[in-house]
């Protein structure tokens, strides 16, 4: 079956950091592009960064370069997002998506809550 | 980056058709053929229904089509079922990056 898996959800202060997981089963990781989309609670999807199958190719959204860093480890099976100077409009549920090779996401995780607040 | 342009709701009864209409930029729907759509049921993970404008994945119904014009995409659903009561989102590449509609609730009277 395949499955993503997030977790490193929690409560943390502005300012603070947090460290995202997403674990791949199911299908050849290092074969995709992969991708977080996060969704403030009552709002829309928005994309937050992407990362090419090799780590070759990253991006982000404007809104959150400089302070979040995508990574994979292929041999983990393994996406992450390192998320520094959290803020409070970063407040999301983060979910990881598998990217089609078609510029679309095809599988999505169960997503990991985030929520800053003092 | 801005969020791409849906209208806030639609609505339709069971068995007739409804579309959503998706509106970007030559810099993103009108730019590249790679818009997606996705339905979200409340408290559940989006679901890809259409990819590469109007490309189906398997198991997605063929009540589900999608088109575009210009910079406007178009989500078209018919044989309105309950189950197809969601929000439903665009999303487009645009270079280096991703964006996605503000979405629509599709509501099946």
């Amino acid at each position: 079956e395949v499955q993503l898996v997030e977790s490193g959800g929690g409560l943390v202060q502005p300012g603070r950091s947090l460290r995202l997981s997403c674990a791949a089963s199911g299908f050849t990781f290092d074969d995709y592009a992969m991708h977080w989309v996060r969704q403030a609670p009552g709002e829309g999807l928005d994309w937050v960064s992407g990362i090419s199958w090799n780590s070759g190719s990253i991006g982000y959204a404007d809104s959150v370069k400089g302070r979040f860093t995508i990574s994979r480890d292929n041999a983990k099976n393994s996406l992450y997002l390192q998320m520094n100077s959290l803020r409070a409009e970063d407040t999301a549920l983060y979910y990881c998506a598998k990217g089609r090779r078609e510029m679309a996401f095809d599988i999505w995780g169960q997503g990991t809550m985030v929520t800053v607040s003092s | 980056q801005s969020a791409l342009t849906q209208p806030p709701s639609a609505s339709g009864s069971p068995g007739q058709s409804v579309t959503i209409s998706c509106t970007g930029t030559s810099s993103d729907v009108g730019g590249y053929n790679y818009v997606s759509w996705y339905q979200q049921h409340p408290g559940k993970a989006p679901k890809l229904m259409i990819y590469e404008v109007s490309k189906r994945p398997s198991g997605v119904p063929d009540r589900f089509s999608g088109s575009k014009s210009g910079n406007t995409a178009s989500l078209t659903v018919s044989g309105l079922q309950a189950e197809d009561e969601a929000d439903y989102y665009c999303s487009s590449y645009a270079g280096s990056n991703y964006v996605f509609g503000t979405g629509t609730k599709v509501i099946v009277l």
